[in-house]
């Protein structure tokens, strides 16, 4: 079955520290992986995707992902965290079984970004 | 440039009352579908829509009905509502993207969300 994994329910960091969301993934064709972001009684806005080409993909408001195929996973990084960048995080994947139309969430993670 | 519009925000229904779930979009985008948000689950996707007259089910589709009838509206239908149903929903839409000869879903763009409690 596909699926993708957010290990972590919260992740805790000092502004101006570098972060780290951690995605695993598990797909049976090619993994076309997304990261969004929710921030409070807001709706899930789009981040950054990976489709094919580089390993480093970059995104919206600093963000970036790293693609690696051998560990089956696609962490959402930032060199410096901001108070703002405080959020729900989510990390999906296209479903290659049932329909090119449906994407699979994670679980989230919660980013708490501290003064 | 309103997007994806979801109405009502706020709803609490008792059980066994039906209801709809209003979504709508200005992007002329022939994709959409309507998940709903749990503590812990994630999004998990209930019905979706690939263009005017086509639906189908999702992961979570039993106790809800929808159509489309045009491009732009997507209505999410509770038939009797139950406390399992209580859940933030979100409307979604995007316009497809081909690579090489495979057609996907792109980014989706999301509603505000409907909080919706089942007494």
């Amino acid at each position: 079955a596909q699926s993708v994994a957010q290990p972590e329910d919260q992740v805790n960091v000092a502004e101006g520290n570098p972060l780290t969301v951690k995605c695993t993934y598990s797909v049976s064709g090619n993994p076309y992986l997304f990261w969004y972001v929710q921030y409070p009684n807001r709706g899930l806005q789009f981040l950054l995707k990976y489709i094919t080409g580089d390993n480093l993909v970059k995104g919206s408001y600093g963000f970036e992902a790293e693609f690696n195929k051998s560990q089956t996973s696609f962490h959402l990084k930032k060199p410096s965290a901001l108070v703002s960048d405080s959020a729900l995080y989510f990390c999906a994947v296209r479903d290659w079984e049932d329909s090119s139309y449906k994407l699979i969430f994670g679980s989230g993670t919660r980013l708490l970004v501290r003064p | 440039n309103a997007g994806v519009t979801q109405t009502p925000k706020f709803q609490v229904l008792k059980t066994g009352q039906s209801m709809t779930l209003q979504c709508a979009q200005d992007m002329n985008h022939e994709y959409m579908s309507w998940y709903r948000q749990d503590p812990g689950m994630g999004l998990r996707l209930i019905h979706y829509s690939v263009g005017a007259g086509i639906t189908d089910q999702g992961e979570v589709p039993n106790g809800y009905n929808v159509s489309r009838s045009t491009t732009e509206d997507f209505p999410l239908r509770l038939l009797s509502a139950a406390p399992s149903q209580t859940s933030v929903y979100f409307c979604a839409s995007s316009s497809p993207v081909t690579s090489g000869r495979t057609m996907y879903t792109g980014e989706l763009f999301f509603g505000e969300g409907s909080r919706l409690t089942v007494l």
